[in-house]
């Protein structure tokens, strides 16, 4: 049973500061991870993916991945206000099922 | 352009009664259907998927169950609730033709309260 873990469960930034949120996993065989962000009472949304060891950008947020270490990692480049939410990385398999990770809540003081 | 509807949007429910929730996907043929459910403040568990009309594969046993009656259509439901049951249910989808590794589209959700 694949088991994701992020940290930390919260963070607390000044407008402008560079974000990095943490996710380990336990299974080298899973095909991909996603982030996405959840804002209170709504749905998840997509932000960025990942499938082959490296790293990969988007805008402001780059992931980086490492197989080996079963670890991922995301970066948001100066942070915004409106980036306040919760954080959620997924780890899917070739099997139809998709693990979340306990996520982590971010705030961003303006 | 696809959307994504789940009914009811909130729903109050005694210990024992009976429960359905609904989910329609429009403007996407044959997508992949997924239901999951989060605990207030709790990890996102995926509950159930499906890759085609009829077919319902359960990834965790909750005394819930899942029907897709038409390729747009993704019902959940028990005949009786338990107070574990509360918390916010979501329904998504994604591509068939990439499965459940791209990108999952989530729905809105339903808040239930078992009281």
């Amino acid at each position: 049973q694949e088991k994701v873990q992020q940290s930390p469960e919260s963070l607390i930034v000044p407008e402008g500061a560079m974000v990095s949120l943490n996710c380990s996993f336990s299974d080298s065989a899973s095909q991909s991870i996603w982030w996405y962000q959840q804002h209170p009472g709504k749905g998840p949304k997509a932000l960025i993916s990942i499938f082959s060891n490296g790293n990969k950008k988007e805008g402001r947020l780059t992931v980086y991945l490492n197989r080996a270490s079963l670890h991922v990692s995301l970066h948001i480049k100066d942070s915004q206000p409106s980036d306040s939410a919760v954080y959620l990385c997924a780890v899917s398999s070739n099997t139809n099922k998709v693990v979340f990770g306990t996520g982590t809540r971010l705030q961003v003081l303006p | 352009a696809q959307t994504i509807h789940q009914w009811p949007v909130a729903e109050i429910k005694a210990v024992g009664s009976p429960l359905s929730l609904g989910c329609t996907i429009k403007g996407k043929s044959s997508p992949n259907l997924y239901w999951y459910w989060q605990a207030t403040g709790g990890t996102l568990q995926q509950l159930f998927y499906s890759i085609t009309v009829g077919q319902v594969e359960s990834v965790v046993q909750l005394n819930l169950s899942a029907s897709r009656p038409k390729d747009d259509q993704f019902i959940l439901s028990t005949e009786k609730l338990l107070l574990s049951h509360s918390g916010f249910y979501l329904c998504a989808w994604s591509h068939r033709d990439w499965g459940s590794s791209y990108e999952q589209y989530f729905g809105p959700g339903t808040r239930l309260t078992v009281l």
